[in-house]
C-alpha cells in the first residue's frame, strides 16, 4: 500500500534562513510527488510536482523539493524563509497517472517562521 | 484565475439530518474529488469522478453518495449524519485526460458541524 510519512509535526525556523520540510514516501512504481501548502479555514494550495525528469524541481512562491528514489525522499525546501510562509505543510503520492487517483497525504507538518 | 468553487462554506446540522454539499470544478476540468479532514488531521479521501463516473472510491460511509452531472459539477450527499461526520470537507478538481499526472486544486471546502 503506498504510504506518506512527515516525520516532523512542526518545523520552526527564523526569517531569512533556509528551511527544509521533510517527507519520504512507499508506493510500489513510479511515484506521484505533490506539496501542498494549507492555511487556516482555506484550502491546500498546489506547490509544486515531481513526476519524472531532473531530481530538483522548482515550485510556487520560491519553494523546490528534491526527489531521492534511492532514499524515497521528497523533502521541501526555502532558500529563505520568510514569516508568510508559516502555515500547514502536506506532503502527497498518487501511485498512478489514471485519471481520478486519490492522493494519498502525509499527516502534515506546521512550519513556523519567526521574525 | 477561476478556482473550484464549494458552497455552503459553513453547514450546522443535527444528527440524523441530511445535507448535500456542492462542487463546482475548474473550467474544463473532467475529475473531481471529494476529500474529508477532521479536525488536525490530513485530508482522507473519500470519491472521485472523471467524466461524471465513478472513478476510485477510498473511505466513503455507506451513508454518504456522490456524483458527478452533465456540466462536470458534483454533490456530495449525506444522510443519517453523526457526530463524527463533522469535519471540513474539501472538493478537488484536475484534468483527468492528461498524460502526465495533473495537480489537484483545491476548493476553500465546507465546514460541516453536527450538533
Amino acid at each position: 500500500a503506498q504510504s506518506v510519512a512527515q516525520p516532523e509535526d512542526q518545523v520552526n525556523v527564523a526569517e531569512g534562513n533556509p528551511l527544509t520540510v521533510k517527507c519520504t514516501y512507499s508506493v510500489s512504481g513510479n511515484p506521484y510527488l505533490f506539496w501542498y501548502v494549507q492555511y487556516p479555514n482555506r484550502g491546500l494550495q498546489f506547490l509544486l510536482k515531481y513526476i519524472t525528469g531532473d531530481n530538483l524541481v522548482k515550485g510556487s512562491y520560491g519553494f523546490e523539493a528534491e526527489f531521492n528514489k534511492s532514499q524515497t525522499s521528497f523533502h521541501l525546501k526555502k532558500p529563505s524563509a520568510l514569516v508568510s510562509d508559516s502555515a500547514l505543510y502536506f506532503c502527497a503520492v498518487r501511485a498512478t497517472n489514471q485519471a481520478g487517483t486519490a492522493l494519498i497525504f502525509g499527516k502534515g507538518t506546521t512550519l513556523s517562521v519567526s521574525s | 484565475a477561476a478556482g473550484v468553487i464549494q458552497s455552503p462554506r459553513h453547514l450546522i446540522k443535527e444528527k440524523r439530518e441530511t445535507a448535500t454539499l456542492k462542487c463546482y470544478p475548474i473550467p474544463r476540468h473532467d475529475t473531481v474529488y471529494w476529500y474529508q479532514q477532521g479536525p488536525g488531521q490530513d485530508p482522507q479521501f473519500l470519491i472521485s469522478f472523471y467524466e461524471k463516473m465513478q472513478s476510485d472510491k477510498g473511505s466513503i460511509p455507506d451513508r454518504f453518495s456522490a456524483q458527478q452531472f452533465s456540466d462536470y459539477h458534483s454533490e456530495l450527499n449525506m444522510s443519517s449524519l453523526e457526530l463524527g461526520d463533522s469535519a471540513l470537507y474539501f472538493c478537488a478538481s484536475s484534468l483527468g485526460h492528461s498524460s502526465l499526472a495533473q495537480p489537484q486544486h483545491f476548493g476553500d471546502g465546507t465546514r460541516l458541524s453536527i450538533l
